[in-house]
């Protein structure tokens, strides 16, 4: 099974400020990584596919970028409604695993 | 607009089964394949099953194998965990997922999940 390493696991932040998630897959996954955010209670939402597409109605603050194993999740000038959970997915190969999730708070 | 809504959690016995059901609306279900992922309380996302349009290839992680069974009614516009043998470790929120099901497959759409517990 492919693995993926997210970091930091959790993450302190301010409104306005720009963080940057890192997911890394134990082998090559091309470019068939996906964020998920998700906030307490409710289902994840689908944020970046393909490592870098924007999902319609997403903010362009969301930025995705990487290739082969090694992807980050930008965001930038933090808005409260982005103090949540997020999550990265390879699509590459069955089981379709996800990180363990970063945590990003304010 | 693409819902999804899941049914049939609630509380079982170890070694007993639940089916779960989601009903999707909003899209041409026969033309989408399909999901499951599971989040234990408190924990992370967790990929159970995928279904393809007509049930011809399916696909599970291992935890589940050989225990759960994914389905789909196109007339229905419905998808199915048939869930046997269920163990505390099964514990989680099941959400239904759409799949993409485009050239790059990914999950584009979510359900609000349905609660399965499992406990003496």
């Amino acid at each position: 099974d492919i693995q993926m390493t997210q970091s930091p696991s959790s993450l302190s932040a301010s409104i306005g400020d720009r963080v940057t998630i890192t997911c890394r897959a134990s082998r090559t996954i091309n470019s068939y990584l996906n964020w998920y955010q998700q906030r307490p209670g409710k289902a994840p939402k689908l944020l970046i596919y393909v490592a870098s597409s924007l999902q319609s109605g997403v903010s362009s603050r969301f930025t995705g970028s990487g290739s082969g194993a090694d992807f980050t999740l930008t965001i930038s000038n933090l808005q409260p409604e982005d103090f949540a959970t997020y999550y990265c997915q390879q699509s590459y190969f069955a089981p379709f695993t996800f990180g363990q999730g970063t945590k990003l708070e304010i | 607009e693409v819902q999804l809504e899941e049914s049939g959690g609630g509380l079982v016995q170890p070694g007993g089964s639940l089916r779960l059901s989601c009903a999707a609306s909003g899209f041409t279900f026969n033309s989408y394949w399909m999901h499951w992922v599971r989040q234990a309380p408190g924990k992370g996302l967790e990929w159970v099953s995928r279904i393809n349009v007509d049930e011809s290839n399916t696909i599970y992680a291992d935890s589940v194998k050989g225990r759960f069974t994914i389905s789909r009614d196109n007339a229905k516009n419905t998808l199915y965990l048939q869930m046997n043998n269920l163990r505390a470790e099964d514990t989680a929120v099941y959400y239904c997922s759409r799949d993409s099901s485009g050239f790059y497959q990914f999950i584009d759409y979510w359900g609000q999940g349905t609660l399965v517990t499992v406990s003496s």
